[in-house]
């Protein structure tokens, strides 16, 4: 079955140190997008990646990072610079580049992941 | 800078009825997407229903369908019958032009309960 998964379900970190989530898609999508939702929040972009090795920094880049080496994978680092990670992310993916398809592409989304700082 | 607001933190209906989640946003744009996603407790988000600001029909999928008016900027997601299923978080979400790269806008979401 195509879809996005994303790994673990449930993450810990202690504080100053860094952790990686796992986002994985074979839909054969283009560009892929991580996203940070708090309670009583809208979702709000921290990176995207359009193209392999190609990323572009969202509203609320600063303490995160990312890495696009391969079509199917867009892995989120947090790191200990980000000082209140504790939140539920989101990774989603889109048919087709934006240049090309203009308008046409639906962001389809992973099931998350939720982080815990103890 | 865009903005999606979403005035109703919580609904209520009863099961078999018909509700009504309101959605406004603010653009200059002429040319953008609207989305409506459901979050159920599992917390995959799913896409419900989208609809393109150049077209003038309000789009309809089985028991969902919007009332799109741009000039006054409000994009509401009407459920008929509603269902025990339907009970979830309702996200409206804005889809910037191309000068913007596509990134979404999103309200703060509805909670919305089904009474059986």
């Amino acid at each position: 079955d195509g879809g996005i998964t994303q790994s673990p379900k449930y993450l810990f970190r202690k504080e100053g140190q860094n952790v990686t989530l796992s986002c994985e898609q074979n839909l054969n999508h283009d560009a892929m997008y991580w996203y940070r939702q708090d309670p009583g929040q809208g979702l709000r972009l921290i990176y995207y990646s359009q193209i392999v090795n190609d990323f572009q920094k969202g509203d609320i880049a600063e303490g995160y990072s990312v890495s696009r080496e391969k079509k199917e994978s867009f892995p989120l680092t947090v790191t200990s610079a980000q000082k209140n990670p504790t939140a539920f992310y989101l990774c989603a993916s889109t048919v087709r580049l934006a240049g090309i398809s203009v308008g046409t592409d639906t962001q389809y989304f992973g099931p998350g992941t939720r982080l815990t700082v103890l | 800078a865009q903005t999606v607001t979403q005035s109703q933190p919580e609904m209520s209906v009863q099961e078999a009825e018909t509700v009504t989640l309101s959605c406004t946003y603010d653009t200059s744009e002429s040319d953008y997407y609207l989305f409506w996603y459901k979050q159920p407790p599992s917390r995959q988000m799913i896409l419900v229903i989208r609809q393109e600001a150049y077209k003038q029909q309000n789009a309809t999928e089985n028991r969902f369908s919007v009332n799109f008016q741009k000039a006054a900027k409000s994009f509401s997601l009407k459920i008929s019958d509603s269902q025990l299923g339907d009970a979830a978080m309702y996200f409206c979400a804005y889809r910037r032009g191309p000068g913007s790269n596509y990134q979404l806008i999103w309200g703060a979401g509805t909670k919305l309960i089904i009474k059986p």
